[in-house]
């Protein structure tokens, strides 16, 4: 099955740095990528997700990079807020097994303001 | 909007007790998702539905069941409660693509 490996698990920047998270996976047959934030007391939510025939995509201070050559996508947030600070979990997906999702194990991200 | 509820945020309950999760999503999506969550581990699956009355193991499936009798609801049960099945649990459910979450139930058994 799939493995979908995180990285860091603890990230702290300083308000207005850029943030990056790393994931890879290991089946190369996965084809959609998104990316949840989980704030404290809530169930994750969607905040950017790219699929397999595209490279990158941006969605205003957020933007994911995938590799498929390389099996990893990255997670980019430019000019960090204090509310960017959550759990971030990256994921792995294939169009053909029912819309099942392989998560990684979450990067704790703290912005100090 | 979206919405998925879960029956309680806060539960307790003793070993070897039954207990019953239960999960309700108004955007009649045909998949819906059992999962547990906890410190370092990330979100892994228990058991998903496809339909009603469909059922299919995830990863973590030993010590739970599932049951979906209408499109809406789907229901996690511990047949008899451990302690090691002290968590936070979360449905998810989705049509297509990305799946959305409810708030958690965090079950503590004592």
């Amino acid at each position: 099955g799939e493995n979908v490996e995180q990285h860091p698990s603890t990230l702290s920047v300083q308000e207005g740095d850029s943030a990056v998270i790393k994931c890879t996976y290991s089946d190369s047959a996965s084809n959609y990528f998104p990316w949840y934030k989980q704030e404290l007391g809530k169930g994750p939510q969607l905040i950017i997700d790219i699929r397999s025939n595209v490279g990158e995509k941006k969605d205003q201070r957020i933007a994911v990079t995938l590799n498929k050559t390389a099996k990893h996508f990255s997670l980019h947030i430019t000019e960090t807020q204090p509310e960017d600070s959550a759990v971030y979990f990256c994921a792995a997906s294939k169009s053909n097994t029912g819309n099942q999702f392989y998560f990684g194990t979450g990067t704790s991200l703290t912005v100090i303001p | 909007d979206v919405k998925v509820t879960q029956s309680s945020r806060y539960l307790v309950k003793r070993t070897g007790e039954k207990v019953f999760l239960e999960c309700v999503q108004d955007m009649d999506h045909e998949n819906m998702f059992w999962y547990r969550q906890d410190p370092g581990l990330g979100l892994r699956l228990i058991y998903f539905s496809y339909d009603v009355k469909m059922k299919e193991k995830g990863d973590i499936p030993e010590g739970y069941s599932v049951s979906r009798e209408k499109k809406e609801r789907f229901s996690l049960i511990l047949e008899s409660a451990s302690t090691n099945q002290t968590s936070m649990y979360l449905c998810a459910s989705s049509a297509w693509g990305e799946q959305f979450f409810g708030p958690g139930t965090r079950l503590t058994v004592l």
